[in-house]
């Protein structure tokens, strides 16, 4: 199984400041997401990372307000930009490893904007 | 068309007894239903999948019973215990071969609490 960290592991932010989010796996992925999950609610895809190209938006996600970078096969960050009180939730990195189907998650972010 | 929908929101089961979870999909391409367990400030870890080849997958306490005509398919956890207490996540997705899968879709979640 993949092993998967993030930083920071939770923020308090103040409105129209932007938070970037990495997360490290211990070992090289293909895919890498990023989902949001509000609270007490589903987890919402926000993108697919690509390694050395532009990310893939999910619907109502855009590069402007979630920018995200993937320099190699165990690292992405996400940024959160200008932020609001409603970009406050739980942001989860996931992968899916080389040789399996399974998608595993990281602890998550836990992002407050005040 | 991508939904799945899930339910019941919120489950109490005394232990002992059995749980149960029911999701339906409206997507007939989906071909591979995972189901995800979560625990409070962790984040989501794959309990068991299926693939729509089987009806049922049976892995210790968990069972997935899947019914393609119906599109539905179900978690049981057996003998249920306090610590299953946790969010349930069904979800399901595209298989593309080999280990490809497409992005998954999630189910609305069950919070799942077991009484001693």
């Amino acid at each position: 199984s993949a092993v998967i960290s993030q930083k920071p592991s939770r923020d308090i932010c103040q409105r129209g400041t932007s938070l970037t989010i990495q997360c490290q796996v211990d070992s090289q992925v293909t895919m890498m997401f990023w989902y949001r999950q509000q609270p007490g609610q589903s987890l919402t895809l926000i993108a697919t990372a690509n390694q050395g190209s532009e990310a893939t938006y999910e619907s109502g996600f855009v590069i402007d307000k979630f920018p995200i970078s993937r320099p190699n096969l165990t690292f992405s960050t996400l940024t959160v930009s200008n932020m609001s009180p409603e970009d406050s939730s739980i942001y989860l990195c996931s992968v899916q490893g080389r040789t399996t189907d399974t998608q595993y998650f990281g602890p998550g972010t836990r992002l407050t904007v005040l | 068309q991508q939904q799945v929908k899930q339910s019941p929101q919120s489950l109490i089961v005394q232990k002992g007894g059995i749980s149960i979870i029911n999701c339906a999909y409206e997507n007939t391409a989906f071909d591979y239903f995972p189901w995800y367990q979560q625990f409070p400030g962790k984040g989501p870890a794959l309990l068991i999948a299926i693939r729509p080849d089987v009806s049922e997958k049976k892995e210790g306490r968990f069972t997935i019973s899947f019914n393609k005509s119906a599109k539905q398919f179900s978690l049981h956890i057996m003998d249920s215990q306090p610590g299953d207490s946790a969010t349930y996540f069904c979800a399901a997705s595209k298989f593309y071969g080999g280990t490809s899968y497409g992005k998954l879709t999630f189910g609305q979640g069950t919070i799942l609490t077991v009484h001693p």
